[in-house]
């Protein structure tokens, strides 16, 4: 079956610093790719997506690309912000998006002022 | 945008009750609404499918009688748990699909936290 496995945290970095939280999966056919993020006591927030390999998803300064050869979609920021801190969570959907989506177990990132 | 309202956001009850969470897709006819369940700092599982006007599709491992959901309509989706018990205690999180292209991603609710003394 599908499935998704990204780094696990916590991830602590300083104000500014570039950040790669690594994703990579397993699916049949061409998933499409998903990164949500999770603040503290909320629900998902989609933040961005990529349908096909090369697409580039990019979104308040994340981005992230479909790489398809390594079947990997890692997320990156140039420089992060202390608002910067919540849960990220990688995802795929196989089927279409009448599927249940496949995530990742989320890594928790930490931005110290 | 799109917007997916869950309602209640916390529940707190004892031990046998049933506990109803409403999933409302705001502004979009929602063809396909989702169940996931997300322990402490872990990742999102998901519960079960629901079609509007036809049964759940559940996951499995995911007792249908325990968390009954029902599509009546395409803005709302209810999970109602059955007889609570404290390992029930999580924070469930809807979210629905308007169709159309099969690239569109879900949108989610806020997620409920149920707990169970």
């Amino acid at each position: 079956g599908d499935s998704v496995t990204q780094m696990e945290g916590p991830v602590t970095l300083s104000e500014e610093a570039f950040l790669t939280i690594n994703c990579t999966y397993t699916a049949t056919g061409y998933p499409s790719l998903f990164w949500y993020v999770q603040y503290p006591g909320e629900g998902l927030q989609l933040l961005l997506k990529a349908t096909k390999a090369d697409d580039k998803g990019s979104n308040k300064g994340f981005e992230a690309t479909y790489r398809k050869e390594t079947t990997s979609f890692h997320l990156e920021k140039g420089s992060v912000q202390v608002s910067d801190s919540a849960v990220y969570f990688c995802a795929l959907v196989s089927g279409g998006g009448a599927d249940g989506l496949t995530f990742g177990k989320g890594t928790h990132l930490i931005i110290q002022p | 945008g799109a917007v997916v309202s869950q309602h209640p956001s916390w529940v707190i009850c004892k031990s046998g009750t049933s506990v109803k969470i409403e999933c409302r897709s705001l502004d979009f006819q929602a063809t396909t609404m989702f169940w996931y369940r997300q322990f402490p700092k872990q990742s999102l599982m998901l519960m079960a499918t629901s079609n509007e006007g036809s049964k759940a599709t559940y996951e499995q491992g995911v007792e249908k009688d325990k968390f009954l959901i029902n599509h009546a309509s395409l803005t709302l989706s209810t999970l109602t748990v059955t007889s609570a018990h404290p390992e029930d205690s999580s924070f469930y999180i809807c979210s629905a699909y308007g169709g159309g292209r099969s690239n569109q991603p879900q949108h989610f609710g806020d997620g409920t936290r149920l707990s169970i003394l």
